[in-house]
């Protein structure tokens, strides 16, 4: 069965700490996505990534960063996590083109204290 | 997603069929997409539509879309309570591999 797997189910961070959310995807999918969920916003695009070691910026980059150094994993990092950063994170990958629309992670669900 | 417009909730009885609406801007979009979110869990492919097609069924599902209004659908026949969940509509917007997804519809099923 294939998979995104997200390290963390919960986390609970406090203001100012250095955060990084892990997925990995074994579909050996080019592209990967960070999304972030909030009630009544939906899914909006912080990072996505269309290969190794390239990334480019979504709706919502500020204050976040993502590293991909390998195809099948693409973490993203808060540099100094603030309380508004407290939301869940959906992590996604697609193989090429859209037929079959993205694979989801179960989300990680983050709170900044 | 901007791009992409639901409305927030739905409330329907066991055994009913439920309709979900969504408007989308891009008229060059490919495909069109619904999701099913359960609570907790991240998003599944529930069925997606080819954008020269105008309806397509999968079971208990029917996804309608008027391309002149760009209006999509999806109809829910025989609602179970299984079916509660939130039922996001995504569009592929201009490259080949980026969705634009709406704020999700919350529908709640009730006895």
């Amino acid at each position: 069965d294939v998979k995104v797997t997200q390290s963390s189910r919960y986390l609970v961070k406090r203001t100012g700490e250095k955060v990084f959310l892990e997925c990995v995807q074994d579909m050996d999918h080019e592209n990967m996505f960070w999304y972030r969920q909030d009630p009544g916003l939906g899914l909006r695009l912080i990072y996505f990534s269309y290969d190794v070691k390239m990334k480019e910026k979504g709706d919502i980059p500020e204050g976040y960063s993502v590293s991909r150094e390998k195809k099948e994993r693409f973490s993203l990092i808060l540099e100094s996590a603030s309380t508004n950063q407290t939301s869940m994170y959906l992590c996604a990958s697609s193989g090429g083109g859209t037929l079959y629309g993205y694979t989801f992670g179960s989300g990680t669900r983050l709170t900044v204290v | 997603g901007e791009d992409v417009e639901q409305s927030l909730f739905l409330s329907v009885r066991e055994g009913d069929s439920s309709v979900i609406n969504c408007t989308y801007t891009d008229s060059s979009s490919t495909y069109l997409y619904w999701y099913k979110q359960e609570p907790g869990a991240g998003l599944q492919l529930l069925t997606y539509i080819f954008s020269n097609m105008d309806m397509k069924q999968d079971q208990r599902l029917t996804v309608l879309l008027n391309k002149k209004d760009k209006h999509l659908s999806l109809r829910i026949a025989d609602t179970q309570t299984g079916d509660s969940a939130i039922y996001f509509c995504a569009e592929s917007i201009r490259s080949d591999y980026k969705l634009s997804f709406g704020a999700g519809t919350t529908v709640t099923v009730r006895a």
